[in-house]
């Protein structure tokens, strides 16, 4: 199975600054196909998580450009370029490139 | 709007059965492949199980699989998690996700809650 592990696993961070957590796959993350299916979630406290960005950097519908995705083979992040209120919670990396798919451990973004 | 509700998690002593279902409504389930997540108390997320928009492939993973069997009734916009030989480790609260373009896991549900004690 791939393993995904993300880094920090919590984020004491300031409104309106920066935000990066990266995540690194055991095993490159490109498919026969050419993708690289590496996907970001968000939870909130109590809620199911919600898809962020998909394909290494595409952000899914609705989500503010403030989020970016970047990254390949097996080095990816995410950055938040101004963190707001709403953003804290628990951020996951997924990788969907080969079944099982499999998670992040997460990483807690909290404001300071 | 796009829909996902599962229902029929509780409270049941290991060794016995649970059956998970999920509705879908909003869009042609039909066109879709999906999956059933989980989220123990305060753990991260593992995938459980998917199943292909027309049934006609599945895939489990191993901490389940043998145990627990994924279905759906694409003329009732349905889909099951058919859970048997529960464990305390099965003890989770589980969504039920559609997979979306690009393998993104692009709508989820409220999530039904199983426990697994004595």
């Amino acid at each position: 199975d791939i393993v995904m592990t993300q880094t920090p696993l919590s984020s004491p961070v300031t409104l309106g600054q920066p935000a990066s957590i990266s995540c690194r796959s055991s095993q490159r993350l490109v498919h026969e196909d050419g993708n690289t299916f590496l996907s970001w979630l968000h939870q909130r406290p109590g809620q199911p998580p919600r898809l962020l960005i998909y394909k290494i950097s595409n952000r899914f519908s609705g989500v503010p450009d403030r989020f970016s995705g970047s990254g390949a083979e097996t080095d990816f992040t995410l950055k938040i370029s101004r963190v707001e209120a709403e953003d804290v919670g628990i951020y996951y990396c997924m990788q969907a490139t080969q079944f099982p798919w499999t998670f992040g451990q997460g990483t807690k973004v909290e404001i300071k | 709007q796009v829909q996902l509700v599962e229902s029929g998690g509780g409270v049941v002593q290991p060794g016995r059965s649970l059956r998970l279902s999920c509705a879908a409504s909003g869009f042609i389930f039909s066109n879709f492949g999906m999956h059933w997540v989980r989220q123990a108390p305060g753990k991260g997320l593992e995938w459980v199980a998917v199943i292909w928009h027309d049934d006609t492939d599945r895939y489990y993973a191993d901490s389940v699989k043998g145990r627990f069997t994924i279905s759906r009734d694409n003329s009732k916009n349905m889909m099951w998690l058919q859970m048997n030989s529960l464990r305390g480790e099965d003890t989770a609260i589980y969504y039920c996700v559609r997979w979306g373009n690009d393998r993104a896991l692009d709508v989820w549900g409220q999530g039904t809650t199983v426990t697994v004690f004595s």
